[in-house]
């Protein structure tokens, strides 16, 4: 199976400022036939599902804020807010879609500082 | 209203069986994968299923194989998971989500889930 790690655990960024989550495949998940990377970033606030943010690596979903980027390649990737909000309080996942069973990282979980 | 509505959840004690329901409304059911994803109480996300759109490729997690089982019903718009030999372990919130329009990879619209409990 694909092993997704993320880094860190956990953070805590002031609002306004920069966070940024990584995450690591086992192997990579990049597939030759398109040049797209089947990588895809959840959020989920406290006490309610999921919600996706981001696919093929960088494809920001409809309705999401642009402060939400991802980016990288292989088995690197990174999820980026550009200026944190008190509304990104949650924990955010990495989750590949390139080889069954489809696997997720552990999760990030982001606080105010 | 584009939603997803999941139902069948209760406590059951291991080695039991128990059926999950996901009803879907505000969108072409027939054209989407859909997905079943599961969360232990305080725990991560774990994938468990999918099923392809026409029903013709079903992939599950090694820690549900053999055990459970995905279907739908595009008739009523709704997706199963047949859970059979339940264990403690299977204790979770299953959320049913819709696939993507590019790939049915993705989870691109999740329901609020329903909590499953084995337990003796």
């Amino acid at each position: 199976d694909t092993v997704m790690t993320q880094s860190p655990d956990s953070l805590a960024v002031s609002l306004g400022e920069r966070a940024t989550i990584n995450c690591k495949s086992s192997q990579s998940v990049l597939y030759s036939s398109n040049n797209k990377n089947a990588l895809s970033w959840y959020q989920q606030k406290p006490g309610q599902p999921p919600k996706l943010l981001i696919y093929w690596a960088s494809t920001r979903e409809s309705g999401v804020p642009d402060r939400f980027s991802g980016s990288g390649s292989g088995t690197d990737f990174t999820l980026t807010i550009s200026s944190l909000q008190a509304e990104d309080v949650a924990i955010y996942y990495c989750h590949q879609y390139y080889t069954t069973p489809w696997t997720f990282g552990q999760g990030t979980k982001v606080e105010i500082k | 209203q584009v939603q997803l509505v999941e139902s069948g959840g209760g406590v059951v004690q291991p080695g039991r069986s128990l059926r999950l329901s996901c009803a879907a409304s505000g969108f072409i059911f027939t054209t989407y994968g859909m997905h079943w994803v599961r969360q232990s109480p305080g725990k991560g996300l774990e994938w468990v299923a999918v099923i392809w759109y026409d029903g013709s490729e079903k992939y599950y997690a090694d820690s549900v194989k053999g055990r459970f089982t995905i279907s739908r019903d595009d008739s009523k718009s709704t997706l199963y998971l047949q859970m059979n030999s339940l264990r403690v372990e299977d204790t979770a919130i299953y959320y049913c989500a819709r696939g993507g329009s590019e790939t049915h990879g993705i989870c691109s619209l999740w329901g609020q889930g329903t909590l499953v409990t084995v337990s003796s």
